[in-house]
């Protein structure tokens, strides 16, 4: 089953704005991270958040967590033609990373 | 360095027939994870590897689905009388320990008539 859920399901805007999705998540966690995955295929991962984080930067990329309400969000600033792909969160638990994703957001940026 | 590669990159099989897919993880990772996606869901755990042996393998769907790495190294997802109901996109990722990022193959599509 899937441990999280992205909100919003499907995404589109014009290439320079910015993108936020956002993803929810049921149980306690140790980390958060958001993947990329483009054409249904590989996965590309982006950030890892941990539990006793609550923002992180990377590039054009901002997390948030706020582990009281069981969320996460991503905010991508200037978007790109090429950040058109669908957004997966993960969480994970316990001694390894048994990693449960999130249903995704799917982006499209139109040039 | 290379990544993880999955071959075969589509397979297409008949209902009822055996099929294996193979993972090949990235150098010196010792932790293997296999995955299944279905169309427009998320990727969903089915085993995980810390070396030789399976850690975890709560997420195998039912006793049909087996897997294996033999020397640590490679892994092998068998799938015995495949159904319908089994066409997804096998995905394998590893990560150098078990705290570490898990990195993902392209993944094996896998279509079963």
């Amino acid at each position: 089953s899937q441990q999280g859920e992205e909100d919003p399901q499907a995404l589109s805007i014009q290439e320079g704005e910015n993108a936020t999705m956002n993803c929810s998540y049921k149980t306690s966690i140790n980390n958060l991270q958001w993947y990329r995955q483009n054409s249904g295929r590989g996965l590309v991962h982006l950030i890892l958040i941990r539990s006793n984080e609550r923002e992180k930067h990377s590039g054009r990329l901002r997390v948030t967590l706020d582990t009281s309400k069981k969320s996460s969000s991503l905010l991508i600033t200037a978007s790109r033609a090429a950040d058109t792909a669908s957004y997966f969160c993960a969480t994970d638990w316990g001694g390894y990373q048994k990693v449960t994703f999130g249903t995704g957001t799917k982006l499209q940026v139109i040039p | 360095g290379a990544g993880v590669s999955q071959t075969p990159s589509n397979k297409v099989t008949e209902k009822g027939k055996y099929v294996e897919l193979r993972c090949d993880p990235i150098s010196g990772h010792t932790a293997l994870y296999w995955y299944r996606q279905s169309l427009g869901q998320g990727p969903e755990f089915l085993i995980y590897f810390q070396g030789t042996g399976a850690a975890d393998d709560s997420g195998l769907p039912n006793d049909r689905f087996f897997a294996v790495r033999p020397e640590g190294s490679v892994s092998t997802l068998k799938i015995q009388r495949t159904e319908r109901g089994d066409s997804a996109v096998y995905l394998c990722a590893s990560s150098r320990t078990a705290q570490e990022t898990q990195y993902f193959g392209p993944g094996t599509r896998l279509l079963v008539l």
